[in-house]
């Protein structure tokens, strides 16, 4: 059973434009939601992450929005440039014991010139 | 400063043979992790450590094996290997904050 649910599978975006993936979760007891970014040939790489008493966490062009009633959150990419297509993971966990990582199936994102 | 090292980058394996994957870190991280990546299925953990001598199941363990005896390093075994674990398998180190640092993947098909 997928702990996390992402979509869409692929996105392609002209450059310039806003990108958005979205997640969900069940298990409230996650208090954690990180999104992970991986480029061909290469493993993850921390992008951003939330703790869910903030709605929204900026670091530049990258936006989480998190909707706790929901059980949801999403990441923003503002002027999408094509340097940003790689794979993006969603991911959630409890802080507490082992801490392990849930993460989503993946978002392949392109962005085109 | 080298981060996290996966050896071998790649490998072929006929069904049935045994091979092991080498990870090792220089952070002096407690915690490792092995997670497996396919498509269409995302990141899928098979075992992980809490530190050196401690290892546990994660959600897809069957058919591998763990060790860390030393702190630096995480071993994953394979016994009889088998195509549905044609992979490609990723190690990671943590330390008390819950960034992940991952290594750049193995690539391992089962003929």
């Amino acid at each position: 059973q997928q702990q996390v649910k992402q979509s869409p599978q692929s996105l392609i975006v002209q450059k310039g434009g806003i990108s958005i993936i979205n997640c969900a979760y069940e298990n409230t007891a996650f208090d954690y939601f990180p999104w992970y970014q991986q480029f061909p040939g290469k493993g993850p790489a921390l992008l951003i992450a939330i703790r869910p008493d903030v709605s929204e966490k900026k670091e530049g062009r990258f936006t989480i929005s998190f909707n706790k009633s929901a059980k949801q959150f999403s990441l923003h990419i503002m002027d999408s440039q094509p340097g940003d297509s790689a794979t993006y993971f969603c991911a959630a966990s409890k802080q507490t014991g082992a801490n392990n990582l849930f993460f989503g199936t993946g978002t392949r994102l392109t962005v085109i010139p | 400063n080298a981060g996290v090292t996966q050896t071998p980058k790649f490998r072929v394996l006929k069904t049935g043979q045994s091979m092991t994957l080498l990870c090792a870190q220089d952070m002096n991280h407690e915690y490792m992790y092995w997670y497996r990546q396919d498509p269409g299925m995302g990141l899928r953990l098979i075992h992980y450590s809490v530190g050196e001598g401690t290892t546990a199941k994660g959600e897809v363990p069957d058919g591998y094996n763990v060790s860390r005896l030393k702190k630096q390093n995480f071993l994953l075994g394979l016994e009889s290997a088998a195509p549905s674990q044609t992979s490609v398998y990723f190690c990671a180190s943590r330390e008390t904050s819950s960034k992940l640092f991952f290594g750049s993947g193995t690539q391992l098909s089962v003929l």
